[in-house]
């Protein structure tokens, strides 16, 4: 059972190039999510995902797009990357919410843009 | 606004002693969740506070809430150096998380 997977671990990025976020998960969770995380800093929700097909802006949404996949995939691209993106980026899932939202996170993905 | 503050952000101690956390929040909930981070790692669930009145305990860590007071604390008993790890509380608002700065612990042997 391996919970939330995230890729890419690590990422250098060049300002203006474009990449994609990787996150799946196997506990047949209906909401994800997306966080940032930057020094000394608590966490950020840039979207979320309440379930398949549905996605919502969070608190830091600009220069960032998303895409549920399906339930289990739940992808975050950076069209041009900046160097305020350079972060620590979570996916997270929880269940339907209706009484836990206790939330799951990945490995994280550290992106650095240059 | 929503807020949820967590005090202190920052806490040095020595092994052996007693210690809390306290995480506020300034809207109504009665859900809220303790993580801990360690360096470069990702979170982990602690505890999961669902009602007013939760007390959960695992070994040295004991959390509980009090939803008419928007207070959460995280006590720590007899500290040892392995709890040295930052600690964040997230309350759950329309289900979605809110999350406070995080308490950054070291404990020194």
């Amino acid at each position: 059972n391996a919970g939330v997977t995230q890729t890419p671990k690590f990422q250098v990025l060049k300002t203006g190039q474009s990449m994609t976020l990787q996150c799946a998960q196997d506990m047949n969770h209906n909401s994800m999510y997306w966080y940032r995380q930057d020094p000394g800093m608590g966490l950020r929700l840039i979207y979320y995902s309440a379930s398949e097909g549905t996605t919502d802006k969070g608190e830091v949404p600009n220069g960032y797009n998303v895409s549920r996949l399906n339930k289990r995939e739940f992808s975050l691209r950076l069209e041009s990357a900046a160097p305020s993106q350079t972060s620590v980026y979570f996916c997270a899932s929880s269940d339907d919410g209706v009484m836990n939202t206790e939330a799951f996170f990945g490995q994280g993905t550290r992106l650095t843009v240059v | 606004e929503l807020k949820v503050e967590q005090n202190p952000l920052f806490l040095s101690m020595q092994e052996g002693k007693n210690y809390t956390i306290y995480c506020n929040y300034s809207t109504t909930s009665d859900r809220l969740y303790w993580y801990r981070q360690d360096p470069g790692k990702s979170l982990e669930s602690l505890f999961v506070l669902l009602s007013n009145g939760a007390v959960k305990q695992e070994g040295r860590l004991m959390a509980s809430l009090d939803t008419k007071a928007r207070l959460s604390t995280l006590h720590i008993t007899a500290a040892v150096h392995d709890l040295s790890a930052t600690y964040f509380c997230a309350v759950d608002v329309n289900y979605q998380l809110i999350w406070g700065a995080g308490t950054k612990l070291i404990i020194k042997p």
